[in-house]
């Protein structure tokens, strides 16, 4: 185990709806990094947290936004939900900002869009 | 272009036997490879990092090499357990320079699939 936890575990939502995705990160990581991970796929990087402040992002349209909590317990917000959305969204802490730092995973949200 | 590609896409191999996991990579500037399992609908849990200087790395029966000049990496599995089945996944990043965070390249992944 990573110590990283996510939740919920599994999610359907429908086409158009938004929804919010959660992470606790391990213990001293003040870093928080997203992933999207369509089936069959390596995971897309989204983005990072450092600190509460947005650290880089991927190639994800405005609809996808982020938080992180003075705790460094960190949230994903997707807003107007497409099939497309449909995957496997990672969650990462590390104890450093940046992406080439050692980054432990949690299991995972399936979010599911119909 | 970063990329990395992961060879073969799917493996299946007998309970007890070994198996090499290849990848190669054309990403720059590289900070440093790494080994991942996945299990299906899991998070990704590492197994080997190396940098640029390392060869070779090895965590239980999982052993890692690392070509820098042939930018070619494998991960050999010796003994293969039922729980070996998963994904592995090999992943490449990029420095940090200049107030970039870097970057991580992600291959699709190797399905392993052991049998009894």
């Amino acid at each position: 185990e990573t110590g990283v936890t996510q939740s919920p575990t599994h999610l359907i939502k429908t086409r158009g709806q938004q929804v919010t995705l959660r992470c606790s990160s391990q213990s001293g990581h003040n870093t928080v990094s997203w992933y999207q991970q369509a089936l069959g796929q390596g995971p897309q990087f989204i983005f990072q947290y450092y600190r509460e402040e947005e650290n880089g992002r991927g190639n994800f349209p405005p609809r996808f936004s982020g938080l992180q909590f003075p705790n460094y317990s960190s949230e994903l917000n997707v807003n107007a939900l497409e099939l497309d959305d449909s995957a496997l969204y990672l969650c990462a802490s590390s104890l450093h900002k940046g992406l080439n730092t050692e980054a432990f995973f949690g299991q995972g949200t399936r979010l599911t869009v119909v | 272009k970063n990329q990395v590609e992961q060879s073969p896409q799917s493996l299946i191999i007998l309970e007890g036997k070994n198996c090499t996991l290849q990848c190669n990579y054309t990403v720059s500037p590289f900070s440093n490879l790494r080994w991942y399992k996945q299990d299906t609908g899991r998070g990704p849990v590492s197994l080997t990092i190396m940098t640029f200087s390392e060869n070779t790395k090895s965590n239980g029966r999982y052993t890692a090499t690392l070509d820098a000049d042939t930018k070619q990496s494998s991960l050999h599995i010796t003994a293969s357990q039922l729980s070996d089945s998963a994904s592995y996944i090999c992943v490449v990043t990029t420095e940090n320079y200049g107030g970039s965070q870097g970057n991580l390249i992600f291959g699709k992944g190797t399905k392993l699939s052991v049998k009894p």
